[in-house]
């Protein structure tokens, strides 16, 4: 089954830094997606990104499905954003959506 | 709120007992996923169903069981529980089965029900 990683594994940054979160995948994918995990353990929806690139305020998504990564950029980064960044990927035959193990970020005031 | 409701939250059992995980989709979503998420671990797949039907089957044991039901709605039952299966339980929706390229194939999550088996 296809294969998803994630780099770093944990990052700790000061508050107004900014960072880059990588994923690399082993196959094509037609879907991908951000999602970050609050400590309450919420997973909240960040970016569903196949291709391309978008923003959404301090946060944006790079995926160059071609050369299987994607990027997750954080700008300026603030204590509420601590918690465990999870990329997710669907294989081409739709039938399954595989998690990579996370990057868990600590931003310190 | 993502729209995908999960029920109980929090649910603690002894071990060799037997629980059923409630899931209730996105309106107008038909594919269902559920995932298992351990202590500092990351999440397990481990069944999906398509508009009633089961399409994929993860890491799933063979003492967990899950159906869709008519009205879309998912239950995911453990039975013969044991303290390995202490863990975060994650339901999610989405329109069609993921990776099929369609648009708006975006799968949301709901809040997880925490298990605690003593």
């Amino acid at each position: 089954g296809i294969q998803v990683e994630q780099s770093p594994p944990d990052l700790i940054l000061q508050e107004g830094a900014n960072s880059t979160l990588r994923c690399n995948f082993s196959d094509s994918v037609n879907n991908l997606q951000w999602f970050h995990q609050n400590p309450w353990g919420q997973l909240i929806n960040l970016f569903y990104i196949p291709s391309g690139t978008k923003q959404n305020g301090r946060l944006s998504a790079t995926t160059v499905a071609t050369e299987r990564y994607s990027l997750l950029y954080i700008s300026s980064s603030q204590t509420t954003d601590s918690g465990v960044y999870f990329c997710a990927v669907g294989d081409n035959y739709g039938q399954n959506f595989v998690f990579g193990p996370g990057t868990r970020l600590s931003v310190l005031p | 709120d993502s729209g995908v409701t999960q029920t109980p939250k929090h649910l603690i059992t002894a071990t060799g007992q037997r629980v059923t995980l409630r899931c209730s989709p996105r309106s107008g979503d038909l594919s269902v996923y559920w995932y298992q998420q351990s202590l500092d671990q990351g999440l397990q797949f481990l069944i999906q169903y398509y508009n009633g039907e089961e399409r994929a089957k993860g890491n799933i044991l063979e003492r967990f069981s899950a159906q869709q039901f008519p009205d879309l709605h998912s239950e995911l039952n453990l039975s013969s529980l044991e303290l390995g299966d202490s863990a975060l339980y994650f339901c999610a929706s989405s329109v069609y089965p993921l990776g099929q390229g369609l648009l708006n194939t975006e799968a949301f999550f709901g809040q997880g029900t925490r298990l605690t088996v003593v």
